[in-house]
């Protein structure tokens, strides 16, 4: 079974340009979550999808960051401008419906350097 | 202060030894408890959820008390590959939200 797929790997940007993030969850998993992870810190929760509704974006800068999930499969996650306060390793996650568990399955992230 | 809150470490233990990490979460309707496991520059991964009753999977056990509101993970006969970072994680809704600690990070040395 594929994983959680993301893209790019990594990317390097100034800081006030623009970026954005890939993300295809498992197959079949309803719901999709993108994290935010600082060096040194735990993964902090920016927005939860469930098919293509939000469930929960309440940590998510909404200021600067939007993300979609238009057709409830894959999201995109993206940063308007960006600050150098953006730099960490972006996540995505997908867990199956119903009441399967709480396991989450990551993706392998994106690496986002704001100089 | 912080939801979940974790020993950052590192601990420097050799390879054979017992080492315990803990855990503890400020949320009080929180749930649902799991150890994560994060290789360096890696995801992290499912290791194990934490029942009231404690539970073992291997060299590893893990016991939740709500009363303290405290979570440990024990792993035996520590082994080189053990060497990564440890996610305490609490759940407070059935909407499968996580909320992560800092880690923990492991160095098992030969």
């Amino acid at each position: 079974e594929a994983g959680v797929a993301q893209s790019p790997r990594y990317k390097i940007i100034e800081k006030r340009q623009s970026v954005a993030f890939w993300c295809n969850p498992i197959s079949g998993h309803a719901t999709l979550y993108w994290y935010q992870q600082i060096l040194g810190q735990g993964p902090k929760l920016l927005i939860q999808f469930q098919n293509n509704g939000v469930v929960d974006d309440s940590q998510l800068p909404k200021d600067r960051f939007s993300a979609e999930r238009l057709k409830g499969v894959d999201s995109t996650l993206k940063i308007q401008p960006a600050k150098l306060e953006d730099s960490a390793v972006y996540l995505c996650a997908s867990t199956q419906p119903g009441g399967g568990g709480h396991e989450q399955f990551f993706g392998p992230g994106t690496r986002l350097t704001v100089l | 202060r912080k939801e979940v809150e974790q020993d950052p470490g590192p601990f420097n233990v050799p390879e054979g030894a017992t080492v315990a990490f803990n855990c503890t979460y400020s949320n009080s309707a929180s749930q649902s408890f799991f150890w994560y496991r994060q290789d360096c520059r890696k995801e992290p991964k499912l290791l194990m959820s934490v029942y009231s009753s404690g539970n073992e999977d291997g060299r590893f056990t893990a016991q939740l008390n709500r009363a303290s509101q405290y979570i440990s993970l024990l792993i035996r006969d520590s082994k080189l590959s053990d060497s990564a970072t440890y996610l305490c994680v609490a759940s407070h809704n059935a909407g499968n939200m996580l909320t992560f600690g800092g880690g923990t990070r492991l160095m098992v040395k030969p």
